[in-house]
C-alpha cells in the first residue's frame, strides 16, 4: 500500500460544479498535511494547509479527519482556471515531506 | 512569504556534457533542500535531500556520482547533471521550508529546471 493515497481520476466537471478529492495516508504519526495544485509543465504551489478542525479559503475547504487518516479538498463553483493536477502532502516529524499521486481535474466550459 | 528560486528554467545540452541547476531559497535560510524530478504524466519523484554543510543523502536507486548534490550556504544547494544522457531529460524541481516559521510549515517549490538532453 502506498503511503499516501488519491482518488485516480482524472475528474471531468462542468464550470459552476462541485467537486470533492479524497485523500487517505498510513502513517498514524503524520503531523501535517496539505494540498498544493500543479499547473501542466509547472511546479506544485500551495493551495492550502489543513488543519484538524478543517479549514475554508474562499471556495476551497479542506477536512482532516485524523482517526480515519483521511484529508478531503472541496471545491464550489468550479472554474476553468481551476483545472491541474490536486496534490495531497503529508508531512512526518522532521522534514519528510509525502506526496500523493495526484488527482487531475478538468473542468469543462 | 517564502520564496525559492530556481535557476535555469530551460536548459538544452549536448549529450555527455554536465549542466549545474541552483536553487535559491530568497528569503529564509534552509538549512535543508529537496530535489525532485518529474517524467511527463508521472507523479513528483523526490531524488535527494539536500543538507546544508553534509552530503546530501539520495533515494534509492538515484545515483549520486550522476547527481551530484553540494548545499554549500543556507541559501544555496545546486544540483549537477554529470555526463547527461537523453534519458536524463525531465523537469527538476527543488524545494525548501522556512524552518523558522513553524514546524508545520509547508515546502515551497523553485520555478522548476525543464532539461533536455539532445
Amino acid at each position: 500500500r502506498k503511503e499516501v493515497e488519491q482518488d485516480p481520476g482524472p475528474f471531468n466537471v462542468p464550470e459552476g460544479a462541485t467537486v470533492a478529492f479524497n485523500c487517505t495516508y498510513s502513517n498514524s504519526a503524520s503531523q501535517s498535511f496539505f494540498w498544493y495544485r500543479q499547473d501542466c509543465r509547472k511546479e506544485p504551489k500551495l493551495l492550502m494547509s489543513v488543519y484538524s478542525s478543517g479549514n475554508e479559503d474562499g471556495r476551497f475547504t479542506a477536512q482532516l479527519n485524523r482517526a480515519s487518516q483521511y484529508i478531503s479538498l472541496l471545491i464550489r463553483d468550479s472554474k476553468l482556471s481551476d483545472s491541474a493536477t490536486y496534490l495531497c502532502v503529508v508531512k512526518h516529524y522532521g522534514q519528510n515531506f509525502v506526496f500523493g499521486p495526484g488527482t487531475r481535474l478538468s473542468v469543462l466550459p | 512569504g517564502a520564496v525559492v528560486s530556481q535557476h535555469p528554467s530551460w536548459v538544452i545540452c549536448k549529450s555527455g556534457t554536465s549542466v549545474k541547476i541552483e536553487c535559491r531559497s530568497l528569503d529564509f535560510q534552509a538549512t535543508t533542500m529537496f530535489w525532485y524530478r518529474q517524467f511527463p504524466k508521472q507523479s513528483l519523484m523526490l531524488m535527494a535531500t539536500s543538507n546544508e554543510g553534509s552530503k546530501a543523502t539520495y533515494e534509492q536507486g538515484v545515483e549520486k556520482d550522476k547527481f551530484l548534490i553540494n548545499h554549500a550556504s543556507l541559501t544555496l544547494s545546486t544540483l549537477t547533471v554529470t555526463s547527461a544522457h537523453p534519458e536524463d531529460s525531465s523537469f527538476y524541481i527543488c524545494s525548501a521550508r522556512d524552518p523558522g516559521r513553524s514546524d508545520n510549515s509547508p515546502l515551497h517549490f523553485g520555478n522548476g529546471t525543464r532539461l533536455t538532453v539532445t
